[in-house]
């Protein structure tokens, strides 16, 4: 089973629009780590954000926020006002402390800002 | 400098031919991995090791193998390139001691024709 999925394969918005890419995700242990990487189109994965499973406070950083939700397992994360350096692929992964460190990346979603 | 390197960062060669795509680190970590990228697909684990003696298979490890030389060296090869190894091929690092987290290298993007 998927352990982590992003349903949005694809997202276009105008510019200073909000989008929210949604993360859902699914494990059986009570102590993890869930991420966000942003992938420009020159390839490098650029890290965003890390959450632990026993810290449920959303997180804002400038334009970006983070809302963490145990009770429906999703992990989403909102850009305010989007600009079209934004456009990327976006992934969520998912790190058990069970399985020691190994990741389980979703399946991203790309995201087009128009001009 | 970088932390994690991957070299090379392009590759173009044949069916049938062995490539060993290199990964280095200067992070201290004793866990390295390699995943491949494939469009629509997210990042999948080919293999892993948590330190020198200790290698793992991952999701995807048929038509792979891996060597870790060193703690600071963990090298990937295609014994015999097919077409869909095309693929962008990421290194990371991660420590137990850093809450998980996995540093990626800039990745090699390999196409075999």
């Amino acid at each position: 089973a998927q352990k982590v999925t992003q349903a949005q394969t694809e997202i276009s918005v105008v510019e200073k629009e909000d989008v929210t890419l949604d993360c859902v995700y699914e494990t059986r242990d009570t102590t993890y780590y869930l991420f966000w990487y942003k992938q420009p189109p020159s390839g490098e994965l650029v890290f965003l954000i890390r959450r632990n499973s026993f810290d449920e406070q959303n997180e804002i950083s400038g334009r970006y926020s983070w809302n963490f939700q145990k009770s429906t397992s999703s992990f989403n994360f909102t850009i305010t006002a989007s600009q079209v350096v934004d456009s990327a692929v976006y992934f969520c992964a998912l790190s058990e402390a069970v399985t020691g460190n190994q990741f389980y990346f979703g399946t991203g979603t790309s995201l087009t800002v128009i001009p | 400098d970088a932390d994690v390197t991957q070299t090379p960062r392009n590759r173009i060669t044949k069916t049938g031919k062995r490539i060993m795509l290199e990964c280095s680190q200067t992070k201290g970590h004793d866990r390295m991995y390699w995943y491949r990228q494939d469009p629509g697909l997210g990042l999948r684990l080919i293999y892993y090791s948590f330190d020198v003696k200790d290698i793992n298979k991952g999701e995807i490890s048929d038509g792979y193998s891996v060597s870790r030389q060193a703690q600071a060296k963990f090298s990937l090869s295609l014994e015999s390139a097919i077409p869909n190894q095309t693929a962008l091929y990421f290194c990371a690092t991660g420590s137990g001691f850093s809450y998980n987290e996995q540093f990626f290298g800039p990745g090699t993007r390999l196409t075999v024709l």
